[in-house]
């Protein structure tokens, strides 16, 4: 079990400019989850993927942003003319078995909008 | 739609002495989970404690106890003789299992300070 991985850990960006993160699951995890986490708060809920289906996504969430995850595996978070806004931490959480299983978080992607 | 509501932006506890981090929550579904993680500054998101609404026993894992009262719907976590690596952001969060939807919604936090 290496945990959930998370790419890049930091990222700086003129606004303007488009972002892609990268998020690897725990391997036999089926379910995936994006967050975004500004200082202060906890976790905002963005985006579930089920296998390499996206059944849920935040009614907050921009048509900047969108997720995929090809073939269940890993997932990308794309954030496209990024905003002074959109900086925070982007975490990445993975789970699978029972319905009542925790999420693990990834160490997450920090991302400053200049 | 669920709400996770922690009122105590900030606690303090001696080295040694039990910590009580409140959590109430809101939900119309009769069959939800609560979770419990702590997050310390380096910003990983550690999970401590799950709760069921229909478990009959309050969770214990450890240092860690959840003080469920389902009446008033309150989750509360107690963490008994705090050490300095308990200093840390916590987050109370639930998911209902009825609603459809399945996303874990989080709590703003208390951030807990041990003292030596």
């Amino acid at each position: 079990d290496t945990g959930v991985s998370q790419n890049p850990r930091h990222k700086i960006t003129k606004r303007g400019q488009n972002v892609t993160f990268r998020c690897d699951p725990i391997s036999e995890h089926n379910r995936l989850y994006w967050y975004r986490q500004t200082l202060g708060q906890g976790p905002e809920f963005l985006t579930y993927f089920q296998n390499e289906a996206q059944l849920e996504k935040s009614r907050l969430l921009s048509d900047r942003f969108s997720a995929e995850r090809p073939k269940g595996s890993f997932s990308t978070l794309e954030i496209q003319r990024t905003e002074q806004g959109d900086s925070a931490m982007y975490l990445c959480a993975s789970t699978g078995g029972r319905y009542n299983s925790p999420l693990h978080f990834g160490n997450g992607t920090r991302l400053t909008v200049t | 739609a669920q709400k996770i509501t922690q009122t105590q932006p900030g606690m303090f506890v001696q080295e040694k002495e039990a910590v009580t981090l409140d959590c109430t929550y809101d939900t119309s579904d009769q069959s939800y989970g609560l979770f419990w993680y702590k997050q310390p500054s380096s910003g990983e998101m550690i999970f401590l404690i799950y709760q069921g609404s229909y478990d009959e026993q309050n969770a214990t894992e450890g240092r860690y106890s959840l003080n469920f009262q389902k009446a008033r719907k309150s989750a509360n976590l107690v963490i008994s003789a705090s050490q300095l690596g308990d200093s840390a952001m916590y987050f109370c969060a639930m998911r209902g299992f009825q609603g459809g939807s399945e996303k874990l919604v989080f709590g703003k936090g208390t951030k807990l300070t041990v003292n030596p």
